[in-house]
C-alpha cells in the first residue's frame, strides 16, 4: 500500500484479555518500529525489527508484551493478560532501512481501551 | 538519559499570528531533531528534520531552528490559519542509538478562526 496500516484502529478489551495489533508496513521497507502513545504523552519508543530480527526490545514494559514479525514483512504486537494502564495508541513505524537518515513512515495506530 | 521538553503544552492564538513553539533537550549528542505534526486519531507526519550540523530549516510557513550545544529547537509559524490546528511534537535521534527516536509531549496548537 501507500502507507502504513495498521489495524484494528480501534480495540476494547476487558481487563486480563490478550489482544493481537498488526502493521502491515509500506513495501519493501526493511525497517519496523513499535511505539505506545498515552493520553497527552509523546510517542515511547517499545522495539524494533530489521527484517524478521528483533534487534531491540528495550522499551517493552513487561514480559506481557511480545512482537513479532515472521516473514520480515507484516509485524503483530501481543500483549497478555491486559491491564488498564496498557490503554494507549499503539504506532507502528516502518523505514526504507536502517541508519539515521532514513525517514520513519508512521502509520494511523491503534487505539486500545481497556475496562 | 535524554529527556525532551516542550513549552507550552498548549496554545490558542488567532487567525493571522505568527507563533513559535519551543523545544529543549538535555544532551546534546544528537544525530538529528525532527518536528511531527500529530492530528486527533492519526499518526505522525514530518514536518521538518534538522541534521545535527544545520541551523535551520524552511518549508512554506514554517521554519525551524537548532542550537544544539544549547539543546534548544524552536518552530516558528508564519502567518497561522485554523488548518494549522494539531499537536506539535519535536523529537531527536540519538547519536549512538541510531534507530531510537525521543520525542517530548508536544504542544497542542489551536487556531482561532
Amino acid at each position: 500500500g501507500a502507507g502504513v496500516s495498521q489495524s484494528p484502529r480501534y480495540k476494547v478489551a476487558k481487563r486480563g484479555q490478550d489482544v493481537a495489533l498488526r502493521c502491515d508496513p509500506i513495501s519493501g521497507h526493511v525497517s519496523l518500529f513499535w511505539y505506545q502513545q498515552a493520553l497527552g504523552q509523546g510517542p515511547e519508543f517499545l522495539t524494533y525489527f530489521q527484517n524478521e530480527a528483533q534487534l531491540d526490545k528495550s522499551g517493552l514494559p513487561s514480559d506481557r508484551f511480545f512482537a513479532e514479525r515472521p516473514e520480515g514483512s507484516v509485524s503483530t504486537l501481543k500483549i497478555q493478560r491486559t491491564q488498564q494502564e496498557d490503554s494507549a495508541v499503539y504506532l507502528c513505524a516502518s523505514s526504507l532501512d536502517r541508519g539515521p537518515r532514513q525517514p520513519q513512515h508512521f502509520g494511523d495506530g491503534t487505539r486500545l481501551s481497556i475496562l | 538519559k535524554q529527556e525532551v521538553t516542550q513549552i507550552p503544552a498548549a496554545l490558542s492564538v488567532p487567525e493571522g499570528e505568527n507563533l513559535v513553539l519551543n523545544c529543549s533537550f538535555t544532551d546534546s549528542a544528537i544525530y538529528n531533531l525532527q518536528w511531527f505534526r500529530q492530528d486527533p486519531g492519526k499518526g505522525l507526519t514530518s514536518l521538518l528534520l534538522i541534521q545535527s550540523s544545520q541551523r535551520e530549516q524552511t518549508s512554506g510557513r514554517l521554519n525551524a531552528s537548532l542550537d544544539k550545544s544549547s539543546g534548544r529547537s524552536t518552530l516558528y509559524i508564519a502567518a497561522s490559519q485554523p488548518g494549522d490546528s494539531a499537536t506539535y511534537l519535536c523529537a531527536v535521534r540519538l547519536l549512538n542509538r541510531d534507530d531510537k527516536i525521543i520525542f517530548g509531549k508536544g504542544t497542542r496548537l489551536h487556531i482561532l478562526p
